[in-house]
């Protein structure tokens, strides 16, 4: 079955580190990914999207890769600061199909 | 521009009652979606709309329900509650059947006692 698999369920970072957070997908051939951040008891906010045809894309301290070999796509938070502190989900898409969420990573960045 | 509006914030209710959970999207977006999420299972696609037409559906019982209104804002429903749907149920809009780029809600606490 089609499925996103986000490695860590938890990451603790030390602050000024970069955050890296890991999205796997099998049986799935995602025309996109996207990147969302959700607080406790909030709904996800929407942060990156990355196309199959693009390996890489910033916005500010965030960069997203996104690589077809691997079937993989990688977020990284430079410079990370505590308010940096959330789950992570990485949802896959297609035209075809409905969108598929990663159960989440939960980051914590440490002072 | 308002965000995505979910009404009620917090609810409890008991075995067997039924319930309604509300959704205004945000103005312009034709697409909503509804989502279950619980500690357990992470977020659950439960269905999808689109100018009041159900493009998908998740794998949910029949007991769970919704539609969408001319004006886009939507509705769910769940019938016969369990104490399995205990959970958050968040809606999501976006500006066409892409999903790209959704907007979520803050969601429903549903607490089934």
């Amino acid at each position: 079955s089609q499925k996103i698999e986000q490695n860590s369920e938890a990451l603790n970072i030390q602050e000024g580190k970069t955050a890296t957070l890991t999205c796997n997908y099998t049986n799935y051939s995602p025309a996109y990914l996207q990147w969302y951040r959700q607080d406790p008891g909030r709904g996800p906010v929407f942060l990156l999207l990355i196309r199959e045809n693009e390996k890489e894309k910033r916005k500010e301290r965030l960069k997203v890769t996104f690589d077809t070999t691997l079937k993989q796509s990688l977020f990284h938070i430079t410079a990370s600061q505590p308010a940096d502190s959330a789950t992570y989900l990485c949802v896959a898409g297609s035209s075809a199909s409905k969108i598929i969420f990663g159960s989440g990573t939960r980051l914590s960045i440490r002072p | 521009k308002a965000g995505v509006t979910q009404t009620p914030r917090y609810l409890i209710k008991t075995r067997g009652q039924q319930v309604t959970l509300s959704c205004s999207p945000i103005s312009g977006h034709r697409s909503v979606s509804w989502y279950q999420q619980t500690p357990g299972q992470g977020l659950q696609f439960l269905f999808e709309y689109f100018s009041e037409t159900q493009r998908n559906k998740g794998n949910f019982p029949g007991r769970f329900s919704g539609r969408q209104f001319s004006n886009s804002r939507s509705e769910m429903n769940v019938s016969t509650l369990e104490l399995g749907d205990s959970a958050l149920y968040l809606c999501a809009s976006s500006l066409d059947q892409s999903n790209e780029k959704l907007f979520f809600g803050s969601g429903t606490q549903l607490s089934v006692l």
